[in-house]
């Protein structure tokens, strides 16, 4: 069984400062990973993905993610948070066989606050 | 916008009543998933189609069944509704089950 933590439910950042979201998880094989991004009253949108190759991962407006699998982890990062970034923040993770198919499991979700 | 559609975006309907929710994935797209999210459970996968061939299931109640159509369009269908059946329900997309998802905008269910 896979299974992902994300173990803050909120982070609240300064405008301009580092911002992380942290992301562990569980899976019997090699692990595919995900950020997503939802803004309220909106659908979940593809931030980066880690399936393969270099454990630190490069995604859209700026966030990168890095794969530890020796921690089992994920976390997102920005290295200068924009009031804009303020969202709900998910990670998911599947196991990399064919036999799980698409079938995603994500994390609870982090809310992240950044202030002007 | 990510190219999935859902239709409609809001629905409000009585307890015991049946409805459909409908989604067009991205043009290319042959996979499609079903998501449930609420408050108290979170982002729940309900089920997986690829190809007009179901592939995955997940948390998916025996009330609620899914197809997808030739045309890869998909329509979940929510029977004898419940209170807390209300929740966002999200189509998503991908070229094939290794590729990332991508959501649309959902469909606000208020069971009443």
């Amino acid at each position: 069984a896979q299974s992902v933590a994300q173990p803050e439910d909120q982070v609240n950042v300064a405008e301009g400062n580092p911002l992380t979201v942290k992301c562990t998880y569980s899976v019997s094989g090699n692990p595919y990973l995900f950020w997503y991004v939802q803004y309220p009253n909106r659908g979940l949108q593809f931030l980066l993905k880690y399936i393969t190759g270099d454990n630190l991962v490069k995604g859209s407006y700026g966030f990168e993610a890095e794969f530890n699998k020796s921690q089992t982890s994920f976390h997102l990062k920005k290295p200068s948070a924009l009031v804009s970034d303020s969202a709900l923040y998910f990670c998911a993770v599947r196991e990399g066989t064919t036999d799980s198919w698409g079938k995603l499991q994500f994390g609870a979700g982090t809310q992240v606050v950044v202030t002007p | 916008d990510s190219g999935v559609t859902q239709t409609p975006k809001h629905l409000i309907t009585a307890t015991g009543q049946r409805v459909t929710l409908r989604c067009s994935p991205r043009s290319g797209d042959l996979s499609v998933y079903w998501y449930q999210q609420s408050l108290d459970q979170g982002l729940q996968f309900l089920i997986q189609y690829y190809n007009g061939e179901e592939r995955a299931k997940g948390n998916i109640l025996e009330r609620f069944s899914a197809q997808q159509f030739p045309d890869l369009h998909s329509e979940l269908n929510l029977s004898s509704l419940e209170l807390g059946d209300s929740a966002l329900y999200f189509c998503a997309s991908s070229v094939g089950p290794r590729d990332e998802q991508y959501f649309g905008p959902g469909t606000r269910l208020t069971v009443t």
